[in-house]
């Protein structure tokens, strides 16, 4: 079973509009991280933003927020003010494995995210 | 303190032929990721070392790869007569508190192409 799932293969918004980009996760674990990242067409990933399990107020880095619904398994990405920059890949992860262990990340499959001028 | 370094960025080869990737991590991390992207895949991971230890590996590991990190510094990857199938982008990360939000440092990856 996936144990992240991201439905949007692809995504088109508006200069300056905002965009949710969807992810939803499976665990049975109460501690465990989420992550957003971004992949240019150069191949790095890049870091956005972070929600631990126990964190009660939503992350906020910038233009990036977390929409962390935990009853629901879910964690949105809400990119603000949309810039021609952002056309990327974007990938939510979750980290999985002992505390103390490996600690590796799960990835979904990403959505394509296309600004448009 | 310059990131994450990935050495070759590309790399052609012919099927059946050998190839090694090198990772030098940010130079205070203690552990050390092997993660696996094909086309139009999120990263899937692959092996993961606690200084100069590989604690784990993953399924996705086959036979002709094998991972090292001598003295916990860098660390290589080589995969051993190579398929088509190997053909993927090979991403390497580092960390020191991996439970912590800034604790995972990417790399930009070698992209490898099996012809």
């Amino acid at each position: 079973a996936q144990k992240i799932t991201q439905t949007q293969p692809g995504m088109f918004v508006q200069e300056k509009e905002a965009v949710t980009l969807d992810c939803t996760y499976d665990t049975s674990d109460q501690s465990y991280g989420l992550f957003w990242y971004k992949q240019p067409s150069s191949g790095e990933m890049i870091f956005l933003i972070y929600q631990g399990s126990y964190d009660e107020q939503n992350a906020t880095e910038g233009r990036y927020s977390l929409n962390f619904q935990k009853a629901r398994k879910s964690a949105n990405l809400v990119i603000s003010a949309s810039q021609l920059g952002d056309s990327a890949m974007y990938f939510c992860a979750m980290r999985e494995g002992p505390q103390g262990g490996s600690e590796k990340l799960v990835f979904g499959k990403g959505t394509k995210l296309t600004v448009n001028p | 303190d310059t990131g994450v370094s990935q050495d070759p960025r590309h790399k052609i080869t012919k099927r059946g032929q050998n190839v090694t990737f090198r990772c030098d991590p940010i130079s205070e991390h203690n552990r050390l990721y092997w993660y696996r992207q094909t086309l139009g895949q999120g990263p899937e991971f692959l092996t993961y070392f606690q200084n100069e230890a590989q604690l784990e590996k993953s399924r996705l590991l086959s036979d002709r790869f094998s991972a090292e990190r001598p003295k916990g510094s860098f660390s290589t990857l080589e995969i051993q007569r190579t398929e088509q199938g190997d053909s993927a982008m090979y991403l390497c990360a580092s960390s020191h508190l991996p439970g912590t939000a800034y604790g995972y440092t990417f790399g930009s990856g070698t992209r490898l192409t099996v012809v």
